[in-house]
């Protein structure tokens, strides 16, 4: 079935560090939603993509659906960007998202 | 203002018991998604639904019903809690033509 699987499954970062983190997929998918969830568990939506790239602030996210992978890159890394980031695809049967095992960041001073 | 709100937020119940989950959205979403997140596992799709009135499977049904009276309100319903269903619960929202989800903040339901 449909599977997506998340690299690396956890994350060291200093302050003002950067990094990038992966997902691949083992189906063709037609968009990815990256999400990072907080210390409160809540799920926040940073990305969206159909195709090619989005940036916001210090965050960059690029999607290759013929490579079948996409990627987020952390810019100057800070402390509130600790938390778990979670890609979900689009699945290929009914209206619904497959995540990954998510990628624990943990940044420190 | 929070555009998905789950109730309740936390909820302890024993096993045989019922549990109702409920989700409202104020997006005007066609869709709507009940998931569950475990240690392990990322978040499974439970059900989800088209709009007022639908319900659909999703990959781990077994166990739960959902019910989606309308627009705004979607519940996910545990006639008969077991501990296995100990979890956190994600409802979510979005437009039918795209596969973009915006989450509630989760309710965790302990099944003793």
């Amino acid at each position: 079935g449909d599977q997506v699987e998340q690299s690396p499954s956890a994350l060291s970062l200093h302050e003002g560090t950067s990094s990038a983190l992966r997902c691949n997929f083992t189906t063709t998918t037609r968009s990815v939603q990256w999400f990072r969830q907080n210390s409160r568990g809540s799920l926040i939506n940073l990305f969206y993509l159909a195709s090619g790239t989005k940036e916001n602030g210090r965050l960059k996210s690029a999607f290759d659906s013929k490579e079948l992978y996409s990627t987020l890159h952390i810019r100057d890394a800070q402390l509130e960007d600790s938390g778990t980031y979670f890609c979900a695809a689009e699945g290929s049967s009914g209206n619904k998202l497959i995540f990954g095992i998510g990628t624990l960041l943990s940044v420190k001073p | 203002e929070a555009a998905v709100t789950q109730s309740p937020r936390n909820k302890v119940a024993v096993t045989g018991g019922k549990v109702t989950l409920s989700c409202n959205q104020t997006n005007n979403h066609n869709n709507m998604y009940w998931y569950r997140q475990d240690t392990g596992h990322g978040l499974r799709l439970i059900h989800y639904s088209y709009g007022a009135g639908s319900t659909e499977k999703g990959d781990i049904p077994d166990g739960y019903k959902a019910s989606r009276p309308s627009q705004e309100n979607f519940s996910l319903i545990l006639e008969l809690a077991t501990p296995s269903q100990t979890s956190v619960y994600f409802c979510a929202s979005g437009e039918g033509g795209s596969y973009e989800q915006y989450f509630g903040p989760g309710t965790r339901l302990t099944v003793l």
